[in-house]
């Protein structure tokens, strides 16, 4: 039962344009989700967050946008650049103790994206 | 700031055999985590520590895997004996507070076991 979804195992998108990244959850006691980005041989590097009292969280060229109605996040980049290219992670963590950690990480399958010059 | 540290890199083995990780998070990281990521997949916790306790294990397959974490600093992981689907990267990761609002985490280490 996969509670954080990526339906898209890859994209493609031209340098300058933006990229979106998808992401849909079906817990609704998710209430803080986070976008890390993966280069091969490398382990997760952490690049935003937005907890479920927000429905928009910006940093630089990375937008996150919530939709808590639709159970839905997407991260925005703009403009894309080539060095953006990695394997996009989509994780939720429910702060409130529920059924297990506080604070664990569920993780999607992970979006790879490639910025093409 | 030195990041997480792991060691090794790359582990080959046998299966039935036994292995073990190494994990040196982030100085003053109360929280440590070992994840495993199969291929195709993100990351799945095995277990979370905040300093030396256990505070989730409920993913860790316990007839096969254990972790300690010595002094509430460094941790190992370890596999006896390892599966064929025991395949995967291991990463850990620490964080300074429970809530794993932003965890750093480490290069991994690539096991294959044969």
């Amino acid at each position: 039962d996969q509670q954080v979804k990526q339906n898209s195992p890859s994209l493609s998108v031209q340098e300058g344009r933006i990229s979106i990244l998808n992401c849909d959850y079906t817990n609704s006691m998710f209430d803080y989700f986070l976008w890390y980005k993966k280069y091969p041989a490398e382990g997760p590097t952490f690049l935003i967050s937005i907890s479920s009292i927000k429905d928009k969280n910006e940093d630089g060229r990375f937008t996150v946008f919530l939709n808590k109605s639709a159970k839905h996040l997407s991260l925005h980049i703009v403009p894309s650049q080539p060095g953006d290219s990695a394997v996009y992670f989509c994780a939720a963590s429910a702060i409130r103790n529920y059924g297990g950690s506080q604070g664990n990480l569920i993780f999607g399958k992970g979006t790879k994206l490639s910025v093409k010059p | 700031e030195a990041g997480v540290a792991q060691s090794p890199r790359y582990k080959i083995i046998e299966k039935r055999q036994s292995v073990a990780f190494w994990c040196n998070p982030i100085s003053g990281h109360a929280t440590l985590y070992w994840y495993q990521q199969i291929l195709g997949q993100g990351p799945k916790l095995l277990i979370q520590f905040q300093n030396n306790g256990v505070v989730d294990d409920s993913q860790l397959p316990k007839d096969r895997f254990s972790a300690e974490r010595l002094k509430g600093v460094d941790s190992t992981l370890k596999i006896q004996p390892a599966k064929l689907e025991d395949s995967a990267v291991y990463l850990c990761a620490s964080s300074l507070i429970t809530l794993n609002t932003e965890a750093f985490f480490g290069q991994g280490t690539r096991l294959t076991v044969v």
